[in-house]
This record gives C-alpha cells, sequence and structure tokens, in this order.
C-alpha cells in the first residue's frame, strides 16, 4: 500500500531533550516536506527537500533541521527542544515537486513541557 | 513575498444548498494554487489544484474553483454539500519561482442538518 508513515505519533518531552521524528515513504517520490499545524494558524512549511542530499528552508524552520540521505526517508530533527514547538506535525511526499499532489502522513502530535 | 488569505474561518450551510469558500493570494508572479481538505483526526488530503491553462478546475467529490487573476482569487465551490463533506479545507499557494508552498489558515466547513 502507498503510503507516507510517521513516527512516532505522539510524544511528550521536556525543553532541551533532543528528539528525531521519522517519516518515511514507500512511492519513490523525489519531493518531501515537513509541516507544523497550529489551531488559528494553518499549515507552515518548515523545510522542504527536492531529492537526496538537497533540502531547503520553508516558512518557519528556525529550530528544527532535516537530512535527506535516501529517497524514502526525511527525519524532523528538534536538538533542542521548546514548548513553542508544541504542534501537530505532518511530512508530506510527491512525486517530482510541489505541483504534484502531496499524499501526508498521519500527523505527529508533539507537546514539549 | 506570497501570501493566502481565507476570508472566513468558519461557515456553516445547511446540508444539500450550494457553499463558496474564499481564498484570495498575494504574488507578484505567476502561482500554482491547491485546495486541500482534512477530515477530522485525519492528515490533509488534494481536493484539486490549478497550475495552468482552464480557469475552471474540477476536483475530486464534486467540488470545483475558480482562478481569477485579475483579483487574485481562487474560490472553491460545491452545488450541493453533504455531511459528509464536515472538515477543515485549506487553499495553499506555491510562486513559480520557487519549491515553497503557502497554506491558508484554514475554513472550517459546518453542516447543518
Amino acid at each position: 500500500e502507498a503510503q507516507v508513515t510517521q513516527n512516532p505519533r505522539y510524544l511528550i518531552t521536556v525543553t532541551g531533550k533532543k528528539l528525531t521524528v521519522t517519516c518515511s515513504q514507500n512511492m519513490n517520490h523525489e519531493y518531501m516536506s515537513w509541516y507544523r499545524q497550529d489551531p488559528g494558524l494553518g499549515l507552515r512549511q518548515i523545510y522542504y527537500s527536492m531529492n537526496v542530499e538537497v533540502t531547503d528552508k520553508g516558512d518557519v524552520p528556525e529550530g528544527y533541521k532535516v537530512s535527506r540521505k535516501e529517497k524514502r526517508n526525511f527525519p524532523l530533527i528538534l536538538e533542542s527542544p521548546s514548548p513553542n514547538q508544541t504542534s501537530l506535525y505532518f511530512c508530506a511526499s510527491s512525486s517530482r515537486g510541489r505541483t504534484d499532489t502531496q499524499y501526508f502522513g498521519p500527523g505527529t502530535r508533539l507537546t514539549v513541557l | 513575498a506570497q501570501s493566502v488569505t481565507q476570508l472566513d474561518s468558519q461557515v456553516p450551510v445547511f446540508e444539500e444548498a450550494p457553499v463558496e469558500l474564499r481564498c484570495n493570494y498575494s504574488s507578484s508572479v505567476s502561482v500554482y494554487l491547491f485546495w486541500y481538505v482534512q477530515y477530522p483526526n485525519q492528515g490533509l488530503q488534494l481536493l484539486l489544484k490549478y497550475l495552468s491553462g482552464s480557469t475552471l478546475v474540477k476536483g475530486i467529490n464534486g467540488f470545483e474553483a475558480e482562478f481569477n487573476k485579475s483579483q487574485t482569487s481562487f474560490h472553491l465551490r460545491k452545488p450541493s454539500v453533504h455531511i459528509s463533506d464536515t472538515a477543515e479545507y485549506f487553499c495553499a499557494v506555491s510562486e513559480s519561482r520557487d519549491d515553497k508552498i503557502i497554506f491558508g489558515k484554514g475554513t472550517r466547513l459546518h453542516i447543518l442538518p
């Protein structure tokens, strides 16, 4: 089944404790992206990647890192999480770029205390 | 810089009535436009997109949208809504000159019996 998977789905952590949210797709897609969703703010793009070893900043990249060492994986790294990073995070992928249909993962709900 | 405004945060409408969800964008270059839907507790899925060509775009589930360049709008319409259309709808824009995607803050569609 074609899908985007994210792990973990729920995470509660404390300020400053490094964490990684994994994202994997099995569709051989080139474009992958991370978003955060906050009430009243909609979705905001954090980082995106056009292909392996190619990443670029979205609208709200501060406090986040990403890497794209393999085509299927696009982990989101919070090296020193803070409470303002409490949010619902979505990973998405599309075949060649943002003009193709993006397929979204189920979301990761992160709480930083 | 590109931006998206969804003029209504919530829209109540009676079942089987028509609905229009409004979206305006701001950009100095040509754009690609999208509407995504998020059903409760799910990720997003693409309803329709405008890349070029005909300004009237038809999507899934009976939705359509019209690109109006002079008014910088991309309003979403459905002639007759059903209870299953209860969801949050997001308009998104991407400029032709880069690969970022900017989402609006979303419009919650409430279907009244």
